[in-house]
């Protein structure tokens, strides 16, 4: 079985752009969170979509947003770029019968914003 | 709000035992779980206790206590490719929630 994927691996944008990222999750699974990681607040939820709803909300400006579509595959949108938005941008699938609780993990994406 | 402590750092050796200790003050809380993440990839589950008690699964296990607000993850036999960060989330057990990630103890194992 695939894992999750996310494209694309690597970003560069400059401050004032916007960028989309995609995740496409396990086969089957339904539900994908985001969560941005960096070295000085860690991983940070963002938000968390099911059958194309959003679920639950980490506690990120409305410069964040998201959607998910009815094969699962979830994108994220970041407006107006900050330096500070320069992370990793990981998207997580969940929801398979047998462990519906397990997050299985993407690659992540790599954003740098100058 | 939630709030997840561990330490920052931990050391130990090859072939040793470490436990590695995670408290978390939470509004609601519906289960914990350990990932293993090693230095540029993605976090890898390890357990998930919703219940209090020791959960085992080969060389590693987690443990839980509720009303404690407390849990811990034990390895053994540590080989040297166990040297990565190990996170400790806490979340909703069904997936209906985010996972609130601790800051994550980076583990080295020296020979």
């Amino acid at each position: 079985k695939a894992g999750v994927t996310q494209t694309p691996r690597y970003l560069i944008k400059t401050r004032g752009q916007q960028v989309t990222l995609s995740c496409s999750p396990i086969s089957g699974h339904r539900s994908v969170s985001w969560y941005q990681q960096t070295p000085g607040q860690g991983l940070q939820f963002l938000f968390e979509y099911f059958s194309e709803t959003q679920r639950n909300k980490g506690n990120f400006p409305g410069r964040f947003s998201g959607r998910q579509f009815s094969n699962s595959r979830s994108e994220m949108n970041v407006s107006t770029l900050e330096l500070g938005d320069s992370a990793l941008y990981l998207c997580a699938s969940s929801g398979g019968q047998t462990k519906p609780y397990e997050q299985y993990f993407g690659p992540g994406t790599r954003l740098t914003v100058t | 709000g939630q709030n997840i402590d561990q330490p920052t750092e931990m050391t130990a050796t090859e072939g040793a035992i470490v436990q590695i200790n995670c408290t978390y003050q939470t509004s609601g809380f519906n289960g914990l779980f350990w990932y293993q993440q090693h230095a540029g990839e993605a976090p890898t589950f390890l357990s998930y206790n919703v219940l209090d008690g020791l959960e085992e699964k080969g060389r590693f296990s987690s443990f839980l206590s509720r009303s404690k607000g407390y849990s811990y993850l034990l390895l053994k036999e540590l080989q040297m490719k166990d040297s990565a960060s190990y996170l400790c989330a806490v979340g909703g057990g069904g997936g209906a929630d985010g996972l609130t990630f601790g800051k994550g103890t980076h583990l080295i194992i020296q020979p």
